[in-house]
């Protein structure tokens, strides 16, 4: 049963500081690594994904890759309010038609 | 570029009543297809996913089924609604080793 875990939270921060989000999986074949964006109500969007270890950054986003700890995180730096969101973290093995989501961390950042 | 289009975006309907959700995407040939639910502060549950046309599988036995008519189109179908089947019901494409696209969802409610 291939797994990804993250925590559900709410991760609570304040304006201005760094959240970060952590997601583990299961599936040592995994090749390709997913973060999506859910505001309540609305569907999943992608902001990130990354494929080989080491950081990936893009403007105030940067995702982490540990393939031996088997382990992907997301950084999010300047946390905004508008940041306030449910991140869901996605898996995929190589030639697997179906991504392994997790479950989500629900993010608030505060004023 | 690719744009997926999945209606209607709310809907309410009385238990027993069927039930049938569409999904199109353009710009792309021969996506994979899925259909997934999300139950109110739950994680993406996968219900069906298609490879091809005339091809579904399953990933979870219940009162649903999906059907895809042609390449770029994916149909969500009930003969008779369950109070269990409220949700938020996603569609989303991608292409092998690709992020998911999702579409914006169908709020459903049964009543």
């Amino acid at each position: 049963q291939k797994e990804v875990e993250q925590n559900s939270g709410p991760l609570s921060v304040p304006e201005g500081a760094i959240a970060s989000l952590n997601c583990t999986y299961s599936d040592r074949g995994s090749q390709s690594f997913f973060w999506y964006r859910q505001y309540s109500g609305k569907s999943p969007e992608l902001i990130m994904f990354i494929y080989s270890n080491g950081d990936k950054e893009d403007g105030r986003f940067t995702a982490q890759l540990n393939k031996a700890s088997q382990y992907v995180s997301l950084l999010i730096r300047d946390s905004q309010p508008s940041d306030s969101a449910t991140y869901l973290c996605a898996v995929n093995a190589g030639g697997s038609y179906i991504p392994t989501f997790g479950r989500g961390t629900s993010l608030i950042v505060h004023p | 570029s690719q744009t997926i289009h999945q209606w209607p975006a709310t809907l309410v309907q009385p238990v027993g009543s069927p039930l049938s959700l569409e999904c199109t995407v353009e710009g792309t040939s021969n996506p994979n297809l899925y259909w997934y639910r999300q139950a109110a502060g739950r994680g993406l549950q996968l219900l069906f996913y298609s490879v091809g046309i005339g091809q579904i599988s399953s990933e979870v036995p219940q009162n649903l089924s999906a059907s895809r008519p042609q390449d770029r189109q994916f149909i969500l179908s009930s003969k008779k609604l369950l109070l269990s089947d409220s949700g938020f019901y996603l569609c989303a494409w991608r292409s092998l080793g690709t992020e998911a696209f999702f579409g914006q969802g169908t709020r459903l409610t049964v009543v």
